[in-house]
């Protein structure tokens, strides 16, 4: 069965320094995985993906992640942090049968 | 570009209630729809996928309903609301692999 693993509920980065979501998956298949960001009382924005190719992806407000094949992880990076990246980030998977299949989410807070 | 719309933004509603939420999508032809809850502000539930009009799934047995009467239309209704229906509800849309969100309707059920 598809799923997704969120083990952090909360992550707490001081401002500058770099943070790490992480985020570990279970798929049938090539796997096709998402972040997604979302901020109080708002909808889910797409943050970046990895379909295929490189192992690091780049995506939207200076964040990255790396997908690692071996240990099924696809954990979101980015160098320095900034108070405004405080939300709640989800990872997802999609399923063979097109589902989207999100983890339970971590709530990551910024310091400053 | 595409984009989708949810309305109402918020909404309160005494138990035993109807619902109609709808969700909208431009820019788009043939679009996968589907329909989230998420309550506390933490994870998503899915509710409901379609993959064409007329065409639903349900994922979980509940007080909710979906339809499709149109390409780029979704609606989740229900006929009489329970203080559990309460949450965020979250339409969406895919084309191919990727999958973008609608801005929400926050339910508060009384």
């Amino acid at each position: 069965a598809q799923s997704v693993a969120q083990p952090e509920d909360q992550v707490n980065v001081a401002e500058g320094n770099p943070l790490t979501v992480k985020c570990t998956y279970s798929v049938s298949g090539n796997p096709y995985l998402f972040w997604y960001v979302q901020y109080p009382n708002r909808g889910l924005q797409f943050l970046l993906k990895y379909i295929t190719g490189d192992n690091l992806v780049k995506g939207s407000y200076g964040f990255e992640a790396e997908f690692n094949k071996s240990q099924t992880s696809f954990h979101l990076k980015k160098p320095s942090a900034l108070v405004s990246d405080s939300a709640l980030y989800f990872c997802a998977v999609r399923a063979p049968n097109d589902k989207i299949i999100f983890g339970k989410g971590t709530r990551l807070h910024i310091l400053p | 570009s595409q984009t989708i719309h949810q309305w109402p933004a918020t909404l309160v509603q005494p138990v035993g209630s109807p619902l109609s939420l709808e969700c909208t999508v431009e820019g788009t032809s043939n679009p996968n729809l589907y329909w989230y809850r998420q309550a506390a502000g933490r994870g998503l539930q899915l509710l409901f996928y379609s993959v064409g009009i007329g065409q639903i799934s349900s994922e979980v047995p509940q007080n909710l309903s979906a339809s499709r009467p149109q390409d780029r239309q979704f609606i989740l209704s229900s006929k009489k609301l329970l203080l559990s229906d309460s949450g965020f509800y979250l339409c969406a849309w895919s084309v191919l692999r990727d999958q973008f969100f609608g801005p929400g309707t926050r339910l508060t059920v009384l």
